[in-house]
């Protein structure tokens, strides 16, 4: 089956440290995207990727990074730098011939 | 102003109803609009995608007017399963740029 999966689905971190989460698929589109979602808020842009080893800051960059090395994976790492890193994170692509995104399962991070 | 804004509900809607929401844009350059719906704790899903005046979906008929810009979402005979929120989003330059999502309207249909 063609989809996005993101793992874990749940994620618990103290304070301080950094967290990767991750994303893959198999729709072999050429754009993702890494969006965070608070409580009644809408979905807000980390960082998105066009190509492979090719990555430009989104709305709400600071604190977090990432890396392109295949087209298939796009992970995200919330370094100890964000001071609210408690979200909803949902990883999405799209393909190059048309816009809609499509999005994984997504991963609860809490951090205390 | 906020580039995308919903009603944030919630709609309470007997089974059978006809219900619409309505969600306005800032940018008028706008090139294309989608609806997505998301459940409760669970990733958003593509709805419908608006790229001329409207598409029509079975029960889901979506609007686009470009002038007052907004777009519109109607549900026709609403089901129990369509309880969710509804996602206005919109691509203000196409291709592969940031989507701009409203906080969303939430559906709660009763029987």
């Amino acid at each position: 089956d063609g989809g996005i999966t993101q793992s874990p689905k749940y994620l618990f971190r103290k304070e301080g440290q950094n967290v990767t989460l991750s994303c893959e698929q198999n729709l072999n589109h050429d754009a993702m995207y890494w969006y965070r979602q608070d409580p009644g808020q809408g979905l807000r842009l980390i960082y998105y990727s066009q190509i492979v080893n090719d990555f430009q800051k989104g709305d709400i960059a600071e604190g977090y990074s990432v890396s392109r090395e295949k087209k298939e994976s796009f992970p995200l790492t919330v370094t100890s730098a964000q001071k609210n890193p408690t979200a909803f994170y949902l990883c999405a692509s799209s393909s190059g011939t048309r816009d809609e995104q499509y999005f994984g399962p997504g991963t609860r991070l809490t951090v205390t | 102003r906020k580039e995308v804004e919903q009603d944030p509900g919630p709609f309470n809607v007997p089974e059978g109803a006809t219900v619409a929401f309505n969600c306005t844009y800032s940018n008028s350059a706008s090139q294309s609009f989608f609806w997505y719906r998301q459940d409760c704790r669970k990733e958003p899903k593509l709805l419908m995608s608006v790229y001329s005046s409207g598409n029509e979906d079975g029960r889901f008929t979506a609007q686009l007017n470009r002038a007052s810009q907004y777009i519109s979402l109607l549900i026709r005979d609403s089901k129990l399963s369509d309880s969710a929120t509804y996602l206005c989003v919109v691509n203000p330059l196409g291709g592969y740029n940031k989507l701009i999502f409203g906080a969303g309207t939430r559906l709660a249909v009763h029987p």
